[in-house]
């Protein structure tokens, strides 16, 4: 069925480096998808979103692009500070049974050593 | 502006014990409501979404059921609970019609021993 996944479970990274979490999609028919960050505990948190009309967004330290044509979607993070571990979501939106729902990835936990 | 709560925070019940979690949005009228699961270490899996009173949807055959009496209101029920119900219970809500980003709830951890 129609699904959304991610490469890598888990994603270990230093201090003040780039972070670059990975997601592919099957539903060719998506046509916006949303990061959410979880910390332990917590409920997710929206990051950014994009919409299928663009390849590229950007908001603060992070940047969402988007490869329609192999179905691929991925999060970047500049200079990854401690406070930026936590396990991340990609989610798509599908329209199904008349109303638009968001189905979630598996989620990568990124974990930055200092 | 809008806020989400839910309640209580952690509940530990045991096997077969009935269960209620609520959920309740402020500043926002007529909102999509949500319920998620999330086992230990995997994604969300969504339960129930409501658009409307005495509206709700099913995504998957379960033990659980939901109602929505009031328009800000999402209640999460079990007549009696199963170990396999144990699991972070996640309410979000979306405006109706507006933009397709979910707002997300702090969340219940459910243990069922």
């Amino acid at each position: 069925g129609e699904s959304v996944g991610l490469h890598l479970p888990t994603l270990s990274v230093q201090e003040g480096d780039n972070s670059i979490i990975n997601c592919a999609y099957s539903n060719s028919a998506s046509d916006y998808f949303i990061w959410y960050k979880q910390e332990s505990g917590k409920g997710p948190q929206f990051i950014i979103d994009i919409r299928s009309n663009m390849d590229k967004r950007q908001g603060q330290r992070v940047t969402v692009l988007l490869n329609k044509t192999v179905k691929h979607l991925s999060l970047q993070i500049a200079a990854t500070q401690p406070g930026d571990s936590a396990v991340y979501f990609c989610a798509e939106i599908m329209f199904s049974g008349g109303y638009n729902k968001l189905i979630f990835g598996a989620g990568t936990r990124l974990a930055v050593h200092p | 502006s809008q806020t989400i709560h839910q309640w209580p925070a952690t509940l530990v019940q045991p096997v077969g014990s009935p269960l209620s979690l609520e959920c309740t949005v402020e500043g926002t009228s007529n909102p999509n409501l949500y319920w998620y699961r999330q086992a230990a270490g995997r994604g969300l899996q969504l339960l129930f979404y409501s658009v409307g009173i005495g509206q709700i949807s099913s995504e998957v055959p379960q033990n659980l059921s939901a109602s929505r009496p009031q328009d800000r209101q999402f209640i999460l029920s079990s007549k009696k609970l199963l170990l396999s119900d144990s699991g972070f219970y996640l309410c979000a809500w979306r405006t109706s019609g507006g933009k397709n980003e979910q707002f997300f709830g702090p969340g219940t951890r459910l243990t069922v021993l």
